[in-house]
C-alpha cells in the first residue's frame, strides 16, 4: 500500500558525486514504474520509467535499475548537481491497481556544495 | 502538447468554510484524473480518481469529495474544512486506458486550515 505516514528519509551527496536512491515496492504482479523528482512546493515531474521486461534503462544522467526478484528499484544521478536537490518518488503501477498508481515515501536529497 | 491547470496556488481558509479546487487539462480527450494529497515532508496519499465523467472513486473516507463535471474538468470540494485539511493537494491526469504511462501532476494547491 502507501507509505504516505513516514517522514522522508534524506541522501546528502557532494556536487560531483554519483547518487543512488532507493525504493522497494509492493506488488511483484506491477508492470511499469516511475520516477518522479519534486521539488520544493511544486508538483513532481516525470524522470524515467521502466518496464517490468527490462532491468536497466539510462537516460541523461540517470538510469533506473530494476530488480523483481526482491522487488527494488533504483535511480542513479551522475555526477550530481545542486539543481538535483529535491524529493525523489518512485511509483508502480498494475492494472489490479485500476488506473492508480502506488506511490513510495520518497527521498530527500540533498547536494553538498 | 498536454497541459494541467491547478488552481489556486495557495489558500487560506478558516475551520469550517467550504472548498473548491478546480483543475483543468488540455491537449487531451478522457484522460484518468486524480487528487492526491501530500502533509508536508511525506509522500503522496491518493485521494480520489476518475475514468470518466461523473465516474468518480474514493480511496479514502474523510471530509473532501471530488466531482468531474466535464470531461477535463475535475474538483475537489469540502462543505466544511477541518484543520487536519491542511495540506499540498495535487491533481494529475494519465492516458487511458490505465497503466503502462505516466502520470503528469500541476503545480499543486497548498491549502492552510486556520
Amino acid at each position: 500500500g502507501e507509505s504516505v505516514g513516514l517522514h522522508l528519509p534524506t541522501l546528502s551527496v557532494q556536487e560531483g558525486d554519483n547518487s543512488i536512491i532507493n525504493c522497494a515496492y509492493s506488488n511483484s504482479a506491477s508492470d511499469y514504474f516511475i520516477w518522479y523528482k519534486q521539488e520544493s512546493g511544486k508538483g513532481p515531474q516525470f524522470i524515467i520509467d521502466i518496464r517490468s521486461n527490462m532491468d536497466k534503462r539510462q537516460g541523461q544522467r540517470v538510469t533506473v535499475l530494476l530488480n523483481k526478484t526482491v522487488k527494488h528499484l533504483s535511480l542513479q544521478i551522475a555526477a550530481t548537481q545542486p539543481g538535483d536537490s529535491a524529493v525523489y518518488f518512485c511509483a508502480e503501477n498494475h492494472n489490479n491497481y485500476g488506473q492508480n498508481f502506488v506511490f513510495g515515501p520518497g527521498t530527500r536529497l540533498s547536494v553538498l556544495p | 502538447s498536454q497541459t494541467i491547470h491547478q488552481w489556486p496556488a495557495t489558500l487560506v481558509q478558516p475551520v469550517g468554510s467550504p472548498l473548491s479546487l478546480e483543475c483543468t487539462v488540455e491537449g487531451t480527450s478522457n484522460p484518468n484524473l486524480y487528487w492526491y494529497r501530500q502533509a508536508a515532508g511525506r509522500g503522496l496519499q491518493l485521494l480520489f480518481y476518475s475514468i470518466g465523467i461523473d465516474q468518480i472513486s474514493s480511496e479514502v473516507p474523510q471530509n473532501l469529495s471530488a466531482s468531474r463535471p466535464q470531461d477535463r474538468q475535475f474538483i475537489l470540494s469540502s462543505k466544511k474544512l477541518l484543520l487536519s485539511d491542511s495540506g499540498f493537494y495535487l491533481c494529475a491526469w494519465s492516458v487511458q486506458p490505465g497503466g503502462g504511462t505516466e502520470a503528469f501532476f500541476g503545480q499543486g494547491t497548498r491549502l492552510t486550515v486556520v
